[in-house]
């Protein structure tokens, strides 16, 4: 199976930068997505990551190392509309290239 | 505008009843998808469709069925086997090829009276 790990909750300052982290274990790696989700609408994609390093989207970006099963969304210059919850999801040949979400990281932006 | 639909957007089911919610695309995807969202907590997969009359169960299919007679539908039913039904469900969409996101819709809320 995959286990995808996400801290819970982050708090940031309108302005500043905040760092969400991801971690992920499985057999068959074949992508991982970021997305955004509003409370109580649909997530909405963000990025897309399958080889090593940095992708930059204006002011958010989404990092890949796949040694260490790792990837982190950044996001920059904060601004109170960005406060919603954040989801790290993989895809898995092994698994029939299914979807497997992390539990989502909530940003809470503050004036 | 192209596009996933789902409705309703709220529903509520008496105990023992099946309830069935709609999910329409004209993306023209080949991939429909279904997922069950409880509170505070990440998407879990229903079920998934890769193409036309044919579907797959994802990690938590029990007291749940779908069908694919066209393209461009995909509906989930929650049967009166699923025991805690109450949660929003999310269908979802893609074209099925690598790299290629998911599009979901904007949810159904079930509830049960």
């Amino acid at each position: 199976g995959q286990n995808i790990d996400q801290p819970t909750e982050m708090t940031a300052t309108e302005g500043a930068i905040v760092q969400i982290n991801c971690t992920y274990q499985t057999s068959g790696f074949n992508g991982l997505f970021w997305y955004q989700q509003h409370a109580g609408e649909a997530p909405t994609f963000l990025s897309y990551n399958v080889l090593d390093g940095l992708e930059e989207k204006g002011r958010f970006s989404s990092f890949l190392s796949r040694s260490k099963g790792y990837s982190y969304l950044l996001l920059k210059e904060l601004q109170m509309k960005d406060s919603a919850s954040y989801l790290c999801a993989v895809r898995d040949q092994a698994a029939g290239n299914k979807l497997t979400f992390g539990g989502g990281t909530r940003v809470l932006v503050k004036p | 505008d192209g596009g996933i639909t789902q409705s309703p957007k709220y529903l509520f089911r008496k105990e023992g009843q099946n309830v069935t919610l709609s999910c329409e695309q004209n993306l023209n995807h080949d991939a429909m998808y279904w997922y069950r969202q409880d509170p505070g907590q990440g998407l879990r997969l229903i079920y998934y469709s890769q193409i036309v009359n044919d579907f797959q169960k994802g990690d938590i299919a029990e007291g749940y069925s779908v069908s694919r007679e066209k393209k461009e539908s995909f509906p989930l039913t929650v049967t009166s086997a699923q025991k805690n039904p109450t949660a929003f469900y999310l269908c979802a969409s893609s074209i099925g090829e690598r790299g290629q996101p998911q599009h979901f819709g904007d949810g159904t809320r079930l509830s049960i009276l």
